[in-house]
């Protein structure tokens, strides 16, 4: 499974909205019902941090400025109001496929 | 407090072996699959393998297949990976991470280890 974001690099001023597109090459809906597509930011010199699972829960303690959304292929990251602490480098993974490996998006770099 | 500490990294030359460590605290280890994930210098992030709570059933990205091996101590709480004729391509910053069981994202990661494989 190929995961492509868009865009790669991501001006953006602060109090602005920003979004983040990750399209797969297969559909990541599970017979379930869940789409199995997580969001991560990786801050400067820091490991990644979950931000949205299954396509669009919030992680625990991420500020609701972030949300999710999209099934199958399709997917966004949206950012309501960008703030300065949101800069960093933002991941989408696949953990639908099974056997894996599990695929990461290319990475799309957000900066002020 | 949920925390993983990797270990282990260093400087090798290409052909050589080393092994790395994930040590878990703050929760039950051995409730969870473990995966390792690395990110070469300014790229983004390759998985590269996923042990079940278990230990059955280990799955490997193509890049490291027949060359990496991961395996885990429950009893101590570690996650190890075996790299084996280690290439210049496998320069990178290693992170283990632990699975949701419900979800499937990792979510808690280490703050990774260097592995720098030079002449």
């Amino acid at each position: 499974i190929v995961l492509t974001q868009s865009p790669l690099s991501l001006p953006v001023t602060p109090g602005e909205p920003a979004s983040i597109s990750c399209r797969s090459s297969q559909n990541l809906l599970y017979v379930n019902g869940n789409n199995y597509l997580n969001w991560y930011l990786q801050r400067p010199g820091q490991p990644p941090q979950l931000l949205i699972y299954m396509g669009s829960t919030r992680a625990s303690g991420v500020p609701d400025r972030f949300s999710g959304s999209g099934s199958g292929t399709d997917f966004t990251l949206r950012i309501s109001r960008v703030e300065a602490e949101d800069v960093g480098l933002y991941f989408c993974l696949q953990a639908l496929q099974t056997p894996p490996p599990y695929t990461f998006g290319q990475g799309t770099k957000l900066e002020i | 407090q949920m925390q993983l500490v990797e270990s282990g990294g260093g400087m090798v030359q290409p052909g050589r072996s080393l092994r790395l460590s994930c040590d878990a605290s703050g929760f039950i280890f051995g409730d969870f699959a473990m995966h390792w994930v690395r990110q070469a210098p300014g790229q983004g992030l390759e998985w590269l393998t996923v042990i079940p709570y278990d230990g059955i059933n280990r799955h490997y990205a193509d890049s490291v297949e027949g060359r990496f091996a991961i395996s885990r101590d429950n009893s101590k709480n570690t996650l190890y990976l075996q790299m084996n004729n280690l290439r210049l391509e496998d320069t990178a910053l290693y992170y283990c991470a632990r699975e949701s069981p419900s979800s499937g994202a990792f979510d808690l990661w280490g703050q990774g280890t260097w592995v720098t494989v030079s002449s």
